[in-house]
Parts: structure tokens; C-alpha cells; sequence
């Protein structure tokens, strides 16, 4: 596509409650990484996949987050058990080698857990 | 502390201002450098990248590294409320997109 598409745009979660969010990224992008900005703070580095593995999974913040690429393309990050902290918007981004600086943001998928 | 500081403001400017927009580090292997621009309810658009110290110039953007005070700037003249968004610097070591460390945003604001 044009540009990085996340779904959903906004998603409002029960405590508890499973949630998976869905990156589409600029097309022939190899590199695709998943980041977490909470209110005030800045971009926090989850993980990181070249195709369609995972090499950095380093900032991933508990067991409860996973993420898979399948293709070399589609995302998925799964957070199990939500809990309120998990609340934040949660951004995909791509790039076309891993050893560039220029990557290109999605809109963001806007989570808030109740 | 963290890695990288910036003052979130918010901050408030006239139209036609000039606007300065700063962040401080503290890991002195850092070597790239980048701007980031974040309109509300918007993925981050890359604005302006540098290597190392010295300045760069992009219309009315400006960039500076400081690499001995371990501080960066952003110049914006002729501010323009178009430019009312979000500013994150972020910066890496080795130029690897997955390794940036961001800073947490600065708020800006440009009155008619």
C-alpha cells in the first residue's frame, strides 16, 4: 500500500480481555518494528522483525505481548490479559533495510483498557 | 534518569516566531540524530536527520548537534500554525532504525 495501515484505528478493551492489533506495511518494506507511546512519554521500542523473523524481541514488557509476520508482510501484535497499563496507542512502522534510519509510521492503533 | 530528556512544554508561539525546540542525552555513543514531527492522532513523520556534529538546513528547519554538550536543537523560522504538532528527537548509535531512542515530545503550538 501507499503508506503503513494499522487496524484498529481505536479499540476500547475489558480488563482481561485479549486483544490483537494488525499492522499492514508499505509494500517490499522488509524491516517492521512495533512501538508503544503512552501519554507523556516517548516511543518504546517492543520488536522488531527482518521478513518474517524476529531477530529483537528485547522490549517486549511481559509475556502477555507476542507478535507474529507472516509473508513478510501482515503484522500481528497479540496482548493477552489486558491490564489498564496496557492502555496507549501502539504504532507499526517500516523500512526498507534495517540499517537506515528512515522508517515510516502508521497511524496507530489507539488502546484503552477499562 | 533517561537517556535522552526533553521538555514537553506544551509551548506556546505567535505566528512568525522563532522556535526552538531542544533535547539533552547522556549516552555519548550516540551518533545519528533525527526530528520527528507528530500531528495529533498521527503516526511520526521523519522531518530531519543529521550524522554526528554540526548543522542542516531544510527550508525553515534548522538542525543542530552539539555532540561535546550532548544536546540537539531544532530551529523552526517563520513558524507557521501548520507547524502546531508534536516534536520527538530521537537519536542512535549505529544508524539502525530498530535502535533509536527516543526523546518524549515536545507540544507546540502556533497562534494565528
Amino acid at each position: 500500500g501507499a503508506g503503513v495501515s494499522q487496524s484498529p484505528s481505536n479499540k476500547v478493551t475489558e480488563k482481561g480481555k485479549d486483544v490483537e492489533l494488525r499492522c499492514d506495511p508499505i509494500s517490499g518494506h522488509t524491516a517492521l518494528y512495533w512501538y508503544r507511546q503512552s501519554l507523556g512519554q516517548g516511543l518504546e521500542f517492543l520488536i522488531y522483525f527482518q521478513g518474517n523473523s524476529a531477530p529483537d524481541k528485547s522490549g517486549l514488557p511481559s509475556d502477555r505481548f507476542s507478535a507474529e509476520r507472516t509473508g513478510g508482510s501482515v503484522s500481528t501484535l497479540t496482548i493477552q490479559r489486558t491490564q489498564q497499563e496496557d492502555s496507549a496507542v501502539y504504532l507499526c512502522a517500516s523500512s526498507s533495510q534495517t540499517g537506515g534510519n528512515t522508517i515510516y509510521f502508521g497511524e496507530g492503533s489507539w488502546l484503552t483498557v477499562v | 534518569q533517561k537517556e535522552v530528556e526533553q521538555d514537553p512544554g506544551p509551548l506556546s508561539v505567535p505566528e512568525g516566531a522563532i522556535v526552538s525546540l531542544n533535547c539533552t542525552y547522556s549516552n555519548s555513543a550516540f551518533q545519528y540524530f533525527m526530528w520527528y514531527r507528530q500531528y495529533s492522532r498521527k503516526g511520526p513523520e521523519l522531518l530531519m536527520y543529521t550524522y554526528s556534529s554540526g548543522n542542516k538546513e531544510d527550508g525553515r528547519f534548522t538542525a543542530q548537534v552539539d555532540k561535546s554538550s550532548k544536546y540537539i536543537s531544532l530551529f523552526i523560522r517563520d513558524s507557521q500554525p501548520s507547524d502546531s504538532a508534536t516534536y520527538l528527537c530521537a537519536m542512535s548509535v549505529s544508524g539502525s532504525a530498530r535502535q533509536l531512542t527516543f526523546g518524549s515530545g515536545t507540544q507546540l503550538t502556533v497562534l494565528p
